[in-house]
């Protein structure tokens, strides 16, 4: 398997743009998860799905994210309008059962940089 | 309410030196215990795990036994290699959770030759 695929790996934006970061999981794996990563806030987790649909939100910062899982292979996360404090690398992750408990497998990463 | 403790870093260590990054959790019930390392500019990769009391995870010579009396997860190696240079997370599952992991604050572990 590929592994879970996130795009594009860097993004460099204006203050006050829309952006739109995509990510694939691995196939058959029943939950989605997004993190953003600072050197400051460490490892969050923004929100995350089950079966496509939204279990907990509650790590969205602002009204300015929001997310989204049409089918079992895609999802997005957008944020309108970016502001320069949303510069993290944010990672998508999915996840199955095997061996006794849930297996998250993280992607690569897209590094948003918004000026 | 359940949380998670790393021992802070960074770690420097010499070629074949071994090896422990402590990890403390408290809980109200029995987590499933994990370790993710993170390489430069890379995403987490799962590392090993634990499921129960007593189990030990390992993997590429790393190893972590499930203490539920110490409520603890320290992550082992033997001799490490400056490949092993990382950051390394403990991430407890806790149940309920809807298979949420709770991330440590990450040690960086600098290896040198």
């Amino acid at each position: 398997d590929a592994g879970v695929i996130q795009s594009p790996r860097h993004e460099v934006t204006e203050m006050g743009q829309e952006v739109t970061l995509r990510c694939k999981p691995i196939s058959g794996h029943d939950y989605l998860f997004w993190y953003r990563q600072t050197m400051m806030r460490g490892l969050e987790l923004l929100i995350y799905f089950n079966n496509n649909v939204p279990i907990d939100d509650s790590g969205m910062p602002e009204d300015r994210f929001s997310a989204k899982m049409p089918n079992a292979s895609f999802s997005t996360l957008k944020i309108q309008p970016s502001e320069p404090r949303d510069s993290a690398v944010y990672f998508c992750a999915s996840s199955f059962w095997r061996a006794r408990s849930y297996e998250q497998y993280f992607g690569p990463g897209t590094r948003l940089t918004v000026t | 309410g359940n949380s998670v403790t790393q021992m802070e870093g960074p770690v420097t260590l010499s070629e074949e030196a071994f090896l422990t990054i402590n990890c403390t959790y408290t809980a109200t019930g029995y987590p499933s215990l994990f370790w993710y390392v993170q390489y430069p500019g890379e995403g987490l990769q799962l590392l090993l795990k634990a499921t129960k009391a007593d189990d030990k995870g390992s993997n590429k010579g790393f190893e972590a036994t499930y203490r539920k009396e110490t409520t603890s997860f320290h992550l082992e190696k033997g001799s490490v290699q400056v490949s092993d240079s990382a950051v390394y997370f403990c991430a407890p599952m806790f149940s309920g959770g809807y298979n949420k992991l709770i991330f440590g604050a990450g040690t960086r572990l600098a290896v040198h030759p």
